[in-house]
């Protein structure tokens, strides 16, 4: 499944640094979605877009930016980030966030925070 | 809440055999989503089968199948005929609303 890619595939990254994770569809879909995945632990939902617009922020700390500047792209801005936000992150994208449509998944971001 | 429990870490199979996994749910909803989702090495989370809860009628998607028992909130996965290839994660999942919510997951190995 190639309609959902995220880049980098892996970033290594300072606590002091700032860098952005990028997702894009190709899909046509209205709703896009951030993940984390850590060993061990559930996926867990960080924030859910419709329209380009936020819907869903699942407490998730400030260090954590998201942009969605339009339905296909979505960006997660880290700045600041604790070793412990080392995690796959997982972008997603569906129809729209409604429960039938189905979520199509990237292929992660692998981050490490030094 | 709603969550979601795979009780089986790790399960093993050997090619050409059938292997079941096994997922149960807490929900009080009457209307809702169940998903299987298969994370190969290469990390791209697939979509293996769904459920709509108001379908009493079993999914089906090639070699995979599920036993969807709503009054006992469980919804396993079962692959017939398993493949090199099926090696993976599995993810069972829920979704009412527009969270989806995952379990912890199943390591599927492969056995030639």
């Amino acid at each position: 499944e190639t309609g959902v890619t995220q880049t980098p595939r892996h970033l290594v990254m300072g606590m002091t640094n700032k860098k952005s994770l990028k997702c894009e569809q190709h899909l046509g879909h209205n709703a896009m979605y951030w993940y984390k995945q850590s060993a061990k632990k559930p996926l867990e939902l960080m924030f859910v877009y419709n329209f380009k617009e936020q819907t869903e922020n699942n407490s998730v700390p400030s260090r954590f930016s998201p942009e969605c500047p339009n339905s296909s792209h979505l960006f997660l801005h880290l700045h600041t980030l604790q070793p412990e936000d080392s995690a796959l992150y997982l972008c997603a994208s569906s129809q729209t966030p409604a429960a039938p449509d189905t979520q199509y998944f990237g292929p992660g971001t692998r981050l490490t925070v030094l | 809440a709603q969550t979601v429990t795979q009780s089986q870490p790790e399960m093993s199979v050997q090619e050409a055999e059938t292997v079941t996994l096994s997922c149960t749910y807490d929900t009080s909803e009457s209307d809702y989503y169940l998903f299987w989702y298969k994370q190969p090495p290469s990390r791209q989370m697939i979509l293996v089968i769904r459920q709509e809860a108001y379908k009493q009628q079993n999914a089906t998607e090639n070699r995979f199948s599920v036993n969807f028992q709503k009054a006992a909130k469980s919804f396993s996965l079962k692959i017939s005929d398993s493949q090199l290839g099926d090696a993976a994660m599995y993810f069972c999942a829920y979704r009412y609303t527009d969270k989806l919510i995952f379990g912890t997951g199943t390591r599927l190995q492969v056995f030639p």
